[in-house]
């Protein structure tokens, strides 16, 4: 079975703070996908990588930074949090037949 | 940028009945995937469809791709408690590589 994993299920932070929230896959997969979850919005892609050290902007980048150093990791970065980054984040993998598999989530909060 | 629209968004009935899911667009995708999401959960793939017409069937959940691959559809027949989740369309775009575009979801409820 595919394993996706995701570093919290829930996070509090403040505003400003730097928040790192980690993924990670034990499936050897290339690709990897960072999505917000918002009511009524869907999932929004913000950041996704095709290999290591290699990362694209999604629809919604700004705020955000990634990190690809091995290939099962992949990092979301919130340089400075601010209130409207609240929301569930999911990191995704996807095999060579575009089938994606998510981790749990992460609910983060931002005060 | 493509979209996909989900109707209805919120759906609530009672166990027993039918019910369909819409998701549509006016862009062609080259595969349609649904999932369906539990609470504190991610998503999970539920299905693929790839061709044109294409209809797929799950035990009670029937997915349809629309002949023109702009539109699909999923049918659940005598719904159960178990069903209860968010569902979710995503399109592969022609051009798009491996990216997905994810409708926003029908939140489904099924009552005892």
């Amino acid at each position: 079975d595919v394993k996706v994993t995701q570093s919290s299920r829930y996070l509090v932070k403040r505003t400003g703070e730097k928040v790192f929230l980690e993924c990670v896959q034990d499936m050897d997969h290339e690709n990897m996908f960072w999505y917000r979850q918002d009511p009524g919005l869907g999932l929004r892609l913000i950041y996704f990588s095709y290999d290591v050290k290699m990362k694209e902007k999604g629809d919604i980048p700004e705020g955000y930074s990634v990190s690809r150093e091995k290939k099962e990791r992949f990092s979301l970065i919130l340089e400075s949090a601010s209130t409207n980054q609240t929301s569930m984040y999911l990191c995704a993998t996807q095999t060579v037949t575009d089938t994606q598999y998510f981790g749990p989530g992460t609910r983060l909060t931002v005060l | 940028t493509q979209l996909l629209e989900q109707s209805p968004q919120f759906l609530s009935i009672q166990e027993g009945e039918n019910l369909t899911v819409y998701c549509n667009s006016s862009s062609v995708f080259s595969s349609l995937q649904w999932y369906r999401q539990e609470p504190g959960e991610g998503p999970v793939l539920l299905v693929t469809v790839v061709t044109g017409g294409e209809v797929k069937k799950l035990k009670r959940l029937t997915f349809q791709f629309g002949d023109a691959r702009k539109d699909s559809s999923l049918h659940i027949t005598a719904a159960q408690p178990g069903d209860t989740g968010l569902y979710l369309c995503a399109g592969e775009g022609e051009t798009s590589g491996s990216r997905l575009t994810f409708g926003e979801g029908t939140q489904l409820t099924v009552n005892p």
